[in-house]
């Protein structure tokens, strides 16, 4: 029973355009997001995070959005960058402070 | 400021042998999380630590899987007897509370079990 999903496993961009990549989640008594950027042969990178009581958090090219009613949050980065290339995870948090994870999304940001 | 660190970074074992992991996280980290993830999943945390307490161990396979923090510091993950489908990248990652502080990744024990 997923509580984190995914439902991209892959996404292909050209450098420059937007990157969306969305994740969804089942509890309502999440309150916390992460997203995780992963090269191979590396463990994840904290990339950003929000909070419960935003809808929106941003960091230089990208940044979060967070749909409470939805149960939805996605990052965008904005423009583009090959090196952006990577798997990125969504991570979900609840009054445990236990962290859960979706599968991944495989970006491919094309020169 | 070092990073996690893991060895070894890859282990080869066959079916019923028993493996172990270590952990060294970043100085001053009071919380430390062991990850499984298998191929096409995302990682799924087997336990969690603060300082040398467990906080969390709901989803360790308590039968086969063992870990412990030695004074609060380094920490290893033990895996006796090995199934098949324990082949997984293991990641250790710290973070310094255990509220949302994001957590600082290892570079993963690759383990493949024959």
């Amino acid at each position: 029973d997923q509580q984190v999903k995914q439902n991209s496993p892959s996404l292909s961009v050209q450098e420059g355009r937007i990157s969306i990549l969305n994740c969804d989640y089942t509890n309502s008594m999440f309150d916390y997001f992460l997203w995780y950027k992963k090269y191979p042969a590396e463990g994840p990178t904290f990339l950003i995070s929000i909070s419960s009581i935003k809808d929106k958090n941003e960091d230089g090219r990208f940044t979060v959005f967070l749909n409470k009613s939805a149960k939805h949050l996605s990052l965008h980065i904005v423009p583009s960058q090959p090196g952006d290339s990577a798997v990125y995870f969504c991570a979900v948090g609840g009054s445990n402070y236990k962290l859960t994870f979706g599968k991944g999304t495989l970006l491919t940001v094309n020169p | 400021e070092a990073g996690v660190a893991q060895s070894p970074r890859y282990k080869i074992i066959e079916k019923r042998q028993s493996v172990a992991f270590w952990c060294n996280p970043i100085s001053g980290h009071a919380t430390l999380y062991w990850y499984q993830q298998i191929l096409g999943q995302g990682p799924k945390l087997l336990i969690q630590f603060q300082n040398n307490g467990v906080v969390d161990d709901s989803q360790l396979p308590k039968d086969r899987f063992s870990a412990e923090r030695l004074k609060g510091v380094d920490s290893t993950l033990k895996i006796q007897p090995a199934k098949l489908e324990d082949s997984a990248v293991y990641l250790c990652a710290s973070s310094l509370g255990g509220g949302y502080t994001e957590a600082f990744f290892g570079q993963g024990t690759r383990l493949t079990v024959v």
